[in-house]
């Protein structure tokens, strides 16, 4: 069975400061890990996956994630947010064998950014 | 761009009513999915389909039904609303493989009273 970890229910940050949203998972197979954002009142909308190759991937917004095997890790980070980045963040993995249909998400982090 | 259409944003009902939620997707997409999102809860699987016709329960199957008798059009019903199941709704669709992202309707704020 899978789950994920948000480890911090809301990280509230000044605008121009760097941020870290920190997500573990557990898996007994391989997994492919993604992060969405909420803004208010909308859909969850992709920011990044990863599937293979470079553990550093690079998403839309500035944002980026490092996936860690060894620690199940997959934190996204920004080095320097607005004030439009206040929104939930949610991750996400999907078993790779599962035809697109067993995904689990967290349970969502709350970003605020203050000017 | 894909389009996931959910036909209400805001809807309030009564306790027993019979509730009907439409989503549509106008990318082909197989698979198709019905959410409930609840503060501290995250996002919650009620139903899934892989095809016309084809539903399997998801996590929190109980007091809902879904219907899929087009491959672009899915819907979640709420056979006997009751309070418990005023909720944020989201619908979402993707190809059917795991490395590809879902893509979300807006969501349907849904409130039973």
């Amino acid at each position: 069975a899978q789950s994920v970890t948000q480890l911090d229910s809301q990280v509230p940050v000044f605008e121009e400061a760097p941020v870290e949203l920190r997500c573990n998972y557990s898996s007994s197979v391989s997994v492919y890990l993604f992060w969405y954002v909420q803004y208010p009142n909308q859909g969850l909308q992709l920011l990044l996956k990863y599937l293979s190759g470079s553990t550093l991937v690079k998403g839309i917004n500035g944002f980026e994630a490092e996936f860690n095997k060894s620690q199940t890790s997959f934190h996204l980070r920004k080095p320097s947010v607005h004030i439009s980045d206040t929104a939930e963040y949610f991750c996400a993995v999907s078993d790779q064998g599962g035809g697109g249909f067993k995904t689990i998400f967290g349970a969502g982090t709350r970003l605020f950014v203050k000017a | 761009d894909v389009k996931v259409t959910q036909s209400s944003r805001y809807l309030v009902k009564r306790t027993g009513e019979k509730v009907f939620l439409e989503c549509v997707q106008d990318m082909d997409h197989e698979n198709m999915f019905w959410y409930r999102q609840d503060p501290g809860l995250g996002l919650r699987l009620i139903y899934f389909s892989y095809d016309v016709k084809m539903k399997e329960k998801g996590d929190i199957p109980e007091g809902y039904s879904v219907s899929r008798e087009k491959k672009e059009r899915f819907s979640l019903i709420l056979e006997s609303a009751s309070t418990n199941q005023t909720s944020m709704y989201l619908c979402a669709s993707s190809l059917p493989f795991s490395n590809q992202p879902q893509h979300f309707g807006d969501g349907t704020r849904l409130s039973i009273l």
